[in-house]
């Protein structure tokens, strides 16, 4: 078993352009998670996933979108990219609810220049 | 806007040492898990607590959850350099969000 893996590790962008990242896990997970990772700022949501074909706001949405067509995939968008969008990103899955045991992958580091 | 804050933010200490780490809200949280993250990877899940006044025990790590299921500690005992690491909290509501502390960063000195 992987767990749970993410696509890429690293990227740099310019401010505007986009990118997808890619979240996989092979635990048959319901939930999954998309999470961004500063200094000093712990874990914060940004999306979520209850099921395939489902999506839902976290704390902090915006300049974002999400897409779950296949249980096992969780895919997060950033359309135009800001520098403000420059950080770890993580994604996680848990069986059941959110207060399930969440299962991190090792995180997407991205520069927006 | 519901908050954790965890302390202290960064602790440095010898090898041998204890340490406690608190994690306090205002909220009330149906359950609180500790997660250990190192360099390079993601959070792994040490414990979860869930009755208010619980108290549990990994090896030389002990968990407390307080009686109001509004905070909750972390104490190690003779701390090892393989304990160094970022230490988060996560705060547990009851409609199922989680909610994470800014993380305590633990550097343990030979």
């Amino acid at each position: 078993n992987a767990g749970v893996t993410q696509t890429p590790k690293f990227r740099v962008l310019k401010t505007g352009q986009s990118m997808t990242l890619l979240c996989a896990q092979d635990m048959n997970h319901e939930y999954m998670y998309w999470y961004r990772q500063d200094p000093g700022m712990g874990l914060r949501l940004i999306h979520y996933s209850v099921g395939e074909g489902t999506t839902a706001k976290g704390e902090v949405p915006d300049g974002y979108n999400v897409s779950r067509l296949k249980k096992q995939n969780f895919l997060l968008g950033l359309e135009s990219a800001a520098p403000s969008q420059t950080s770890v990103y993580f994604c996680a899955s848990s069986k059941g609810l959110a207060t399930d045991t969440q299962y991190f992958g090792p995180g997407t580091r991205l520069t927006v220049l | 806007t519901q908050l954790l804050e965890q302390s202290p933010q960064f602790l440095s200490i010898q090898e041998g040492e204890n340490l406690t780490v608190y994690c306090n809200s205002s909220s009330v949280f149906s359950s609180l898990q500790w997660y250990r993250q190192e360099p390079g990877e993601g959070p792994v899940l040490l414990v979860t607590v869930v009755t208010g006044g619980e108290v549990k025990k990994l090896k030389r790590l002990t968990f407390q959850f307080g009686d109001a299921r509004k905070d909750s500690s972390l104490h190690i005992t003779a701390a090892q350099t393989g304990d160094t690491g970022l230490y988060l909290c996560a705060g547990a509501f009851w409609r199922g969000k989680l909610i994470f502390g800014q993380g305590t960063e633990l550097s343990v000195k030979p």
